[in-house]
């Protein structure tokens, strides 16, 4: 699977739209990316997944740049909850198996200010 | 939906006696899960693939015998933690998978925290 590079930290101010960056300039076009978020001592959260269509759900919008080489996934509305460590991810297109499995990178610390 | 408890969510054990955690998905039936073991301040690291019926798959430098898992239905896998020891405390996470159309979805349990003393 594709490598993804990630600022270390960010910070957001409630509110405010938090825009978070991965690039992930090996990704080959079978690739989904994944975004997830672990809340302190909490299992990783699913958010959203995209090929190279911008997508959104309740929770964010992912969006894709056209040579695919990067993302970002935004919060349109930032709260205090928001707060927790992001990651992207890479992972190959199929179902189940070991094949497929999700390889977890440090990701980026959101940090949403009152 | 797509639900995932995981049970005990914290157990502390004497060192050399042996621990179970169960993975649960509560709404929807995973064909594969996953167990994930998590350091202080450090990423999820995939310890083992469970597969329902056969065999999990288990990550170069993770003990088979040590940690051992069973995926008896669609809907429950289980870790465990044999003799367990100090360094064997953690915070294990299981993950069950849902298809998506072209690529599957997992789907987090909350967490057990092991504790060996």
């Amino acid at each position: 699977d594709a490598k993804t590079t990630q600022p270390p930290s960010m910070d957001c101010a409630e509110g405010r739209a938090a825009n978070l960056p991965c690039n992930h300039s090996t990704i080959s076009g079978n690739e989904y990316v994944y975004w997830y978020r672990q809340i302190h001592s909490q299992g990783p959260q699913y958010i959203i997944h995209g090929l190279k269509n911008n997508e959104t759900n309740e929770m964010a919008s992912l969006i894709i740049t056209e040579d695919r080489k990067s993302s970002t996934l935004i919060l349109p509305h930032a709260t205090l909850r928001d707060t927790a460590v992001y990651y992207c991810i890479v992972r190959v297109a199929g179902r189940g198996g070991s094949n497929y499995k999700l390889t977890f990178g440090k990701g980026t610390l959101l940090t949403v200010n009152p | 939906g797509a639900v995932v408890s995981q049970h005990p969510s914290r157990v502390i054990c004497k060192s050399g006696t042996s621990v179970k955690i169960e993975c649960r998905s509560l709404d929807f039936q995973a064909t594969t899960m996953f167990w994930y073991r998590q350091f202080p301040k450090q990423s999820l690291m995939l310890m083992a693939t469970s597969n329902e019926g056969s065999k999990a798959t288990y990550e170069q430098g993770v003990e088979k015998d040590k940690f051992l898992i069973n995926h008896a239905s669609l809907t429950l896998s289980t870790l465990t933690v044999t003799s367990a020891h100090p360094e064997d405390s953690s915070f294990y996470i299981c993950s069950a998978s849902v298809d998506r159309g072209l690529a599957d979805t997992q789907y987090f349990g909350p967490g057990t925290r092991l504790t060996v003393l």
